[in-house]
Formats: structure tokens, C-alpha cells, sequence
């Protein structure tokens, strides 16, 4: 079995600011994923970064990086250069790799304002 | 657009009635899932379908049903509605059946339930 936790609800950051949101998880698998998904007033659920447990380097896309603490089964989202547009829901996501843990198991997530 | 398709996008139906969500996954992916999100439930795993088996199944009430066709497109099938199945619900689709390397799981745009 899976679980995700987000324990902060909502955070607001300056435009241009770097804020970073914080995730937990725990997992019986030895191989497993972790993912942060973003959800715009829109609803649609957007893939924003990936990590795969097995790899040490943290995970980067542009603006966007991991810092994924395995012994501490901590995995956070640093934005950096925030823009109007990061404004949304952000989810912490785990997946493992057979069975009943091949879905992804989703954190409750949570709010980012990003001010003008 | 992330090429899974959901219709309908809007429902508003009364208690007690059925009504049937659809599915169409990305082009080649042979995996679907079903999540549904409600304000104080987040996003819930509902069923995992892998090329037309069901692999896995989440907190799904007995009131709904889902499946995979042959041509790999799935329905959610949700009955006796009540008030509380108000919810957003999402599909998803993924080439394989486990997110290895490269195999990304991509959301719908969702449907909007609404139980009156």
C-alpha cells in the first residue's frame, strides 16, 4: 500500500519568487515512482515532473526541480522564476510498479497563489 | 490536449438514476484508470484496466461498474446515484501497465457529475 501526504494546504509566493512545496510518502515497494501533477482553475491534470526512486539525481524540468530524500521518504517540488500562470493545485503522486500499486496514489494537495 | 478524450464533460441527473461516463485513451495505450475527486476526498483511485483486464480496483462503491473494450476505450458505469457521487471524474491512460521509465500516465479532461 501507498500513501501521500501534503500538509500544507496552501502557500502564496511573489511572481518571480522560488517556493517549494513539501511531500511525504510511504511505500512497501522497493521500486517505485513519484510524480508532481498540476491542476489549473481549467481542471486538467498536467504531468509537471517525475521521479524514479532507483535514480539518485533529483529530477529537473526548466523551471521546475526535485528534492527527493529517499531514507527520509521526502519528495518536494522547488518552482523557481514563479509566474502568474504556476497559479493552481499541485499533487504528490506515488506509483509503484506491479499489482495493486500500479496505480498512482495522490496526495490531497495543494493551493499555490503566485501574486503579481 | 493530452489525447485521452472524455465525454460526456458535463452531467446533472437526479438521484437514483444511472448514467455511463466514457472513456477513449490515448492512441496505443493499452492502460486505463478511473479516478474520481471531490472537494473533501481529493482524488480517488477507482479501477485499473490493462488491455481489457482489470488490474487493480480502489475504493469503488458497489453502486459502479466499469470495463475495457476490445478497441480499448472503457466506461464507468455509475447507478442509484446519490448526492455525495457529485464529483469530477477522471480518466487516464498509459502504454504499459506499470509507469517504468518512459511510460507516462496522462489524464482526460475530466467529467462533471452533478447529482440533483
Amino acid at each position: 500500500a501507498q500513501t501521500v501526504t501534503q500538509s500544507q494546504p496552501e502557500m502564496s509566493v511573489q511572481e518571480a519568487e522560488t517556493v517549494t512545496l513539501s511531500c511525504t510518502y510511504d511505500t512497501s515497494e522497493s521500486n517505485y515512482y513519484l510524480f508532481w501533477y498540476k491542476q489549473p482553475p481549467s481542471r486538467q491534470m498536467i504531468l509537471v515532473i517525475r521521479q524514479e526512486a532507483y535514480k539518485q539525481q533529483n529530477a529537473t524540468e526548466n523551471r521546475f526541480s526535485v528534492n527527493f530524500q529517499k531514507a527520509a521518504k521526502s519528495f518536494s517540488l522547488k518552482i523557481s522564476d514563479s509566474q502568474l500562470g504556476d497559479t493552481a493545485m499541485y499533487f504528490c503522486a506515488a506509483g509503484g510498479v506491479g499489482g495493486a500499486n500500479s496505480k498512482l496514489t495522490f496526495g490531497k494537495g495543494i493551493t499555490l497563489s503566485v501574486r503579481p | 490536449d493530452s489525447g485521452v478524450t472524455q465525454t460526456p464533460k458535463h452531467l446533472i441527473t437526479a438521484t437514483g438514476q444511472r448514467v455511463t461516463l466514457r472513456c477513449s485513451p490515448r492512441s496505443g495505450d493499452l492502460s486505463v484508470y478511473w479516478y474520481q475527486q471531490s472537494l473533501d476526498q481529493g482524488l480517488q483511485f477507482l479501477i485499473h484496466y490493462y488491455n481489457g483486464e482489470e488490474r487493480a480496483k480502489g475504493n469503488i462503491l458497489e453502486r459502479f461498474s466499469a470495463q475495457q473494450f476490445p478497441d480499448l476505450h472503457s466506461e464507468l458505469n455509475l447507478s442509484s446515484l446519490e448526492l455525495g457521487d457529485s464529483a469530477l471524474y477522471f480518466c487516464a491512460s498509459s502504454t504499459f501497465e506499470v509507469p517504468v521509465d518512459g511510460n507516462t500516465i496522462y489524464f482526460g479532461e475530466g467529467s462533471w457529475l452533478t447529482v440533483v
